[in-house]
């Protein structure tokens, strides 16, 4: 059973310190997304790879944030320095890009809380 | 740019009721349309997707949606609710021609259901 793995599940940090997380998409999808949900926003999209190549990271904030994809095993997006407003649910999706497709399937989230 | 709107932000319902939920998307071209349910604590699942073909979509767990297209639609229905289906639901939009995979969320409706 393919799933998108996401690591840490849960992170906790202080005001400044960088952060990263990790999603390893599901083996054979070329597109990765990440989104951030938060109880006011919802689910936003934050950056989105096509084939490791970023396409679109315009709802990512540029100072703080920022995606890359190593290999085509590998997705980060790092937060540094990290601040209190960035505590929110972080999802990595993947998909295969497929004419038509466009389905999404989602990792378990890692829920972060910057202090 | 595509937009989603579900108007009822938390439903309340006894079990076996029947269920709809909204949604609207604004977007002029061809489109792809989901559902997803997020379980409390859990990731995002598809529930059901539309790409073509007949409007009345089936999906897991006994949901269905129907593409109104004069309407910019894409309601979610089931006829008797279990407890166990509540969650919060979200409908997303991803714009076929648009050349990219980005999905367009609305802001979820929290569903409920009452033993």
């Amino acid at each position: 059973d393919a799933r998108v793995t996401q690591t840490p599940r849960d992170k906790v940090t202080e005001m400044g310190q960088e952060v990263t997380m990790r999603c390893q998409p599901i083996l054979g999808h070329n597109t990765v997304f990440w989104y951030r949900q938060t109880m006011m926003q919802g689910l936003e999209l934050l950056a989105y790879f096509r084939n490791r190549a970023p396409l679109d990271d315009s709802g990512m904030p540029k100072d703080r944030f920022s995606a890359e994809m190593p290999d085509a095993t590998l997705a980060t997006l790092k937060i540094q320095p990290s601040e209190p407003r960035d505590s929110a649910v972080y999802f990595c999706a993947s998909g295969h890009g497929l004419a038509g497709s466009r389905e999404q399937f989602f990792g378990p989230g890692t829920r972060l809380t910057v202090l | 740019a595509q937009s989603v709107s579900q108007h009822n932000h938390h439903v309340i319902l006894s079990e076996a009721a029947s269920l709809e939920l909204g949604c609207n998307y604004s977007y002029g071209g061809t489109v792809n349309l989901f559902w997803y349910v997020q379980y409390p604590g859990q990731h995002l699942q598809l529930l059901l997707k539309y790409f073509s073909g007949d409007p009345l979509v089936k999906g897991i767990k006994g949901f269905e949606a129907e593409f109104i297209k004069s309407k910019f639609s894409f309601n979610l229905r089931k006829p008797s609710v279990q407890w166990s289906d509540t969650a919060e639901y979200f409908c997303a939009v991803n714009a076929f021609n648009s050349g990219n995979e980005k999905l367009t969320f609305g802001t979820g409706t929290r569903l409920t259901i009452i033993p």
